[in-house]
């Protein structure tokens, strides 16, 4: 089982529609990355939060340190948002990053 | 700052030759990371330095591979007798300091013919 585990694998949406991904966790963390992943392969850092909530524009990412758990959310959802997002999280004990495999977004026009 | 760059963005190479890939992270990054992701999979840790320091190596990084940061700024990951399971994208990372964020280079796509 991967320490890091996303759901769903693969969304497709229609434009403007409210869009959640998730992240579950096994491991202790310092702290939780979301990134994004374009079809050319470039990564972006989207957030790191190691609680409550942060917000960037129509991006939401939210974690739940006890329960392990963490969302990335977008609203108003748009075709250039299609792209694959990971979950990914330093290891407490060093700063090796554990990568979950991504969720593949397509929003539709 | 032009973030982290990496050289060459692609690299086509036959079963057994040797290739070498370069990262240039942010200046004054003393954090630096190589990963690999192959399709469809999430990225996986090789090995990471701080300053000219390895500090980790995955058990992914078999004997065929080494990775040096000689000066503590580029670093370089040299694959030996490359194989066709070599076949994936090399994604570099940097940060200033330990657990703050990583910020990724464009990678580097190897097919191994």
């Amino acid at each position: 089982k991967n320490e890091v585990e996303q759901s769903p694998q693969n969304l497709t949406a229609q434009e403007g529609e409210f869009i959640t991904i998730n992240c579950s966790y096994s491991v202790g963390i310092s702290a939780l990355h979301w990134l994004q992943q374009h079809p050319g392969g470039g990564i972006v850092s989207l957030f790191m939060l190691s609680s409550g909530k942060k917000k960037h524009g129509r991006l939401i990412a939210t974690i739940n340190i006890q329960e392990k758990h963490s969302s990335l959310h977008i609203t108003a959802s748009h075709p250039r948002d299609s792209a694959v997002y990971i979950c990914a999280a330093p290891m407490n004990r060093d700063d090796k990053i554990i990568f979950g495999k991504g969720t593949r977004l397509h929003i539709l026009p | 700052d032009t973030g982290v760059s990496q050289d060459p963005r692609h690299k086509i190479t036959k079963r057994g030759q040797n290739v070498t890939f370069r990262c240039d992270p942010i200046s004054e990054h003393n954090r630096l990371y190589w990963y690999r992701q192959t399709l469809g999979q999430g990225p996986e840790f090789l090995t990471y330095f701080q300053n000219e320091a390895q500090l980790e190596k995955s058990r992914l990084l078999s004997d065929r591979f080494s990775a040096e940061r000689p000066k503590g700024s580029f670093s370089t990951l040299e694959i030996q007798r490359t194989e066709q399971g070599d076949s994936a994208m090399y994604l570099c990372a940097s940060s200033f300091r330990p657990r703050e964020t990583q910020y990724f280079g464009p990678g580097t796509r190897l097919l191994v013919l």
